[in-house]
């Protein structure tokens, strides 16, 4: 079966430390990976979108990518209490398909 | 960029009626549109996925009878559910495929269904 995991936490951490959430797929067909964050409430926003392998950077965000050890995952450098949420992790699994198979979440509670 | 609107935000209906909520996309063509639900702290269950101009495809277990989906435009899609019961009530989020894109999906802010 195909899964995605991710540690469900809760994962705490001080004011402006750095968060890294991490995430792992089976599915070694896997093409495009993305990181979303809810908010309690709310619906997943986008934050990052990652498809080959090392680092991409966007503002305090980071995602990095391992193909060859099916692993995802996301830095958060200056962590605020405004990223306090739940990050969830989806991957589209092998080639033609549309669907995103997302993590169960990691929930981020940031300290102040 | 990149916007999904949904509509309504929240609805209360009575057992036994109908609901329709429309999702759009405002700024881009989607090629494809899902629909996901979401019980509270849980993850999302997606539901289906639409193309504009074909048939919804449907994930096991969601009645096709009961929650209609429609796409009838490359910016709108509508999920009608029919005949309403409490245990129907829950948070449904659409998300847009950006056409062309490499599979990133957009969400809508989400609908609030209380069915009494």
């Amino acid at each position: 079966q195909k899964e995605v995991e991710q540690n469900s936490g809760p994962l705490s951490v001080p004011e402006g430390a750095i968060a890294s959430l991490n995430c792992t797929y089976s599915d070694r067909g896997s093409q495009s990976f993305f990181w979303y964050r809810q908010y309690s409430g709310k619906s997943p926003e986008l934050i990052m979108s990652i498809y080959s392998n090392g680092d991409k950077e966007d503002g305090r965000f980071t995602a990095q990518l391992n193909k060859a050890s099916q692993y995802v995952s996301l830095l958060i450098r200056d962590s605020q209490p405004s990223d306090s949420a739940t990050y969830l992790c989806a991957v589209i699994e092998g080639f033609g398909n549309e669907k995103l198979t997302f993590g169960t979440g990691t929930r981020l509670t940031i300290i102040p | 960029g990149a916007v999904v609107s949904q509509h309504p935000s929240w609805v209360i209906c009575k057992s036994g009626t109908s609901v329709k909520i429309e999702c759009r996309s405002l700024d881009f063509q989607a090629t494809t549109m899902f629909w996901y639900r979401q019980f509270p702290k849980q993850s999302l269950m997606l539901m289906a996925t639409s193309n504009e101009g074909s048939k919804a495809t449907y994930e096991q277990g969601v009645e096709k009878d009961k929650f209609l989906i429609n796409h009838a435009s490359l910016t709108l899609s509508t999920l009608t559910v029919t005949s309403a019961h409490p245990e129907d009530s829950s948070f449904y989020i659409c998300s847009a495929r950006f056409a062309g894109g490499p599979g990133e999906q957009y969400f809508g802010p989400g609908t609030r269904l209380t069915v009494t």
